[in-house]
């Protein structure tokens, strides 16, 4: 295992349109996170799983979003009725949480990316 | 929630020591300090974290005085190659308060 996967790495959708993006994290990383960065600036946050456990999610983040981890491995995260000002690179990351395996920090391993560009 | 404020843009050249200050007055008891790298088109990754004094490992130092209301992220000799984005991040080290800020765009130089 390399390392965090993310697919696709570029989606170009309409509109109104809904998108599913897919995260792999590092195995046995019980963490994961997901991020949205516009250009210029630096990662927003979104939501983070513990296993499949949505433990928290942005205030900010609209209805339009869900995600899901359901048996603690991948995560997706969906965008319905996709709009223009949702263009952006989705990051996803991964950790080992404080204390298991000896771990004292929470380093975050990103994946790639997805660019989505709405039309 | 700490706030923190870095430079907008450093320059540097190949060989030197760069040194990016991190202020962050209102910083938490518990709150660590961390910094993460991204290159264009990446992810950011994990730099280093501390949470007093000095921090060292194989990529940088971190430099965190007594009072912890700013922190100093040191690249040795740095190169082309470490040009890229810098972010420093105060609090838990996840979650909504886990907040990464526009960073410091280093430039080095030939």
């Amino acid at each position: 295992d390399t390392g965090v996967s993310q697919d696709p790495r570029h989606k170009i959708t309409k509109r109104g349109q809904n998108v599913t993006f897919r995260c792999d994290p590092i195995s046995e990383h019980n963490r994961l996170y997901w991020y949205r960065q516009t250009l210029g600036q630096g990662p927003e946050f979104l939501t983070y799983f513990q296993n499949e456990a949505q433990l928290e999610k942005s205030r900010l983040l609209s209805d339009r979003f869900s995600a899901e981890r359901p048996k603690g491995s991948f995560s997706t995260l969906e965008i319905q009725r996709t709009e223009q000002g949702d263009s952006a690179m989705y990051l996803c990351a991964s950790s080992v949480s404080p204390g298991r395996k000896g771990v004292t920090g929470n380093e975050q391993f990103f994946g790639p990316g997805t660019r989505l560009t709405v039309l | 929630l700490a706030k923190t404020t870095q430079p907008i843009s450093m320059d540097s050249y190949e060989g030197q020591e760069v040194n990016i200050t991190c202020s962050h007055n209102n910083i938490a008891t518990n709150d660590y300090i961390t910094w993460y790298q991204q290159f264009p088109s990446q992810g950011p990754r994990f730099i280093i974290q501390g949470y007093k004094t000095k921090v060292t490992n194989e990529v940088a130092s971190l430099f965190i005085p007594a009072d912890r209301k700013s922190s100093t992220l040191s690249l040795p000799r740095v190169s082309l190659s470490d040009t890229a984005v810098y972010y420093c991040l105060v609090g838990e080290d996840y979650g909504q308060n886990f907040v990464f800020g526009p960073g410091t765009r280093l430039s080095v130089l030939p």
